[in-house]
Order: structure tokens, then C-alpha cells, then sequence
């Protein structure tokens, strides 16, 4: 168990609709990661939050938005939702953003557009 | 640009057999180099990582990775492999040329490890 806790495991919903995944980092952790891992692309860097600031921004569409939390957990937040969006989204956090920390994982949202 | 290659898709072994995942990586600065192992309808755990130092690094259940900067080469070794190894491992790479801003993790594309008994 990895300590990064994400709900709701599963999620099934129709194009252009609107969902939010959460996820829990790991207690202490103060860096939270999103990931989009799909057999095309296989795993997407999307965006970073430290202490409740955004850090880094990788390939995440302008469909999506994340936040953190004060409590520090975070949310990505998925809008016009289309077929091609249907992937595992991981949540991952690390003590700090230093380089040299590793991330740990949550088990992942499986996200399925009908 | 940062970059992570592992040219296998598929490495077969059998049980009690040394094993062998490799891991080929290009960046602009000095590499933080990561190795995950995922099974099936999990997240990614944490195996072992170099950041510097010694070129074979120690990791979790009997793992190792050695670090070899001429050949830009990160390859996962375990000197007997299990039934139970068999997953499906990723290598990343973080890039320290950006001080350690880039808080992302470029990861390759992934090895599937069966261990066959």
C-alpha cells in the first residue's frame, strides 16, 4: 500500500459530460502528480501542485483543471469529456518536488467514456 | 529533450534464471533515473532509483540496477527471477538541467516481464 489514496476507482459516463477524481497523497507529502496512462500514449506527465501551487504542466488539455487543497489533497477536474479522454488516471505524491524524491502511486481512477 | 527508451516490449525468463530489463535514457543535465513495477490493475510501485554515487543501486524484493553513464544505460537485474516478478516494469527519468522544478517524470513505455516456471 502505497499511501495515496484516489476514489473512485471506477467511473463510466458519456461524451461531454463533466467528472472530478480525487486523490489523497501520501500523509507528509506535500507534492501531488497526475498521470494519463493509455495504451497510445502511455504514461503522460499532466500537471504538478506544491503546497497548493501549481508547479508543472505537461500534455493536460485545456479541458482540464486540477487543483490542491489547503488539506492537500487534490482534484482533476475532466469537463466535455470525449471518447479518446477514456484512460487510467494516476495520482502520485513525494515529500517535496525535489528531483531526487521518488513519487508514489495511487492504484488509479479507471475512466470509461460511452 | 528528456527521453526514456526500453527497447523491449516483452522479456521472457525462466523461474531461477538471472533477468534482465533495459533502459536507455537522453538528457540535458544530470539523470534521476527510477524504476516501478505495476501489476495488473494497480498503481506503480517504487523499486529503486540513482541519483548519484555508486553505479549499482539496491532496490526492493532482490532487484538492482546498474548505472553505466557512458552508454546512457539504466537496466533492471535480479539475479534469480520468481513466478511472482512477472509485471510490467517502467523506467523514468528526471532531468536535474531545470534545478529540479520539473516536477514530471518521463517514463518509457514499459517492459512486460513473464517468469515462467
Amino acid at each position: 500500500d502505497s499511501g495515496v489514496t484516489q476514489t473512485p476507482k471506477h467511473l463510466i459516463t458519456a461524451t461531454g459530460q463533466r467528472v472530478t477524481l480525487r486523490c489523497s497523497p501520501r500523509s507528509g507529502d506535500l507534492s501531488v502528480y497526475w498521470y494519463q496512462q493509455s495504451l497510445d500514449q502511455g504514461l503522460q506527465f499532466l500537471i504538478q501542485y506544491y503546497n497548493g501551487e501549481e508547479r508543472a504542466k505537461g500534455n493536460i488539455l485545456e479541458r482540464f483543471s486540477a487543483q490542491q487543497f489547503p488539506d492537500l489533497h487534490s482534484e482533476l477536474n475532466l469537463s466535455s469529456l470525449e471518447l479518446g479522454d477514456s484512460a487510467l488516471y494516476f495520482c502520485a505524491s513525494s515529500v517535496s518536488q525535489g528531483a531526487h524524491q521518488p513519487q508514489h502511486f495511487g492504484d488509479g481512477t479507471r475512466l470509461s467514456i460511452l | 529533450a528528456q527521453s526514456v527508451a526500453q527497447p523491449e516490449d516483452q522479456v521472457n525468463v525462466a523461474e531461477g534464471n538471472p533477468l534482465t530489463v533495459k533502459c536507455t535514457y537522453s538528457v540535458s543535465g544530470n539523470p534521476y533515473l527510477f524504476w516501478y513495477v505495476q501489476y495488473p490493475n494497480r498503481g506503480l510501485q517504487f523499486l529503486l532509483k540513482y541519483i548519484t554515487g555508486d553505479n549499482l543501486v539496491k532496490g526492493s524484493y532482490g532487484f538492482e540496477a546498474e548505472f553505466n553513464k557512458s552508454q546512457t544505460s539504466f537496466h533492471l537485474k535480479k539475479p534469480s527471477a520468481l513466478v511472482s516478478d512477472s509485471a510490467l516494469y517502467f523506467c523514468a527519468v528526471r532531468d536535474d538541467y531545470y534545478g529540479g522544478s520539473q516536477g514530471n517524470l518521463i517514463f518509457g513505455k514499459g517492459t512486460k516481464l513473464s517468469v515462467k516456471p
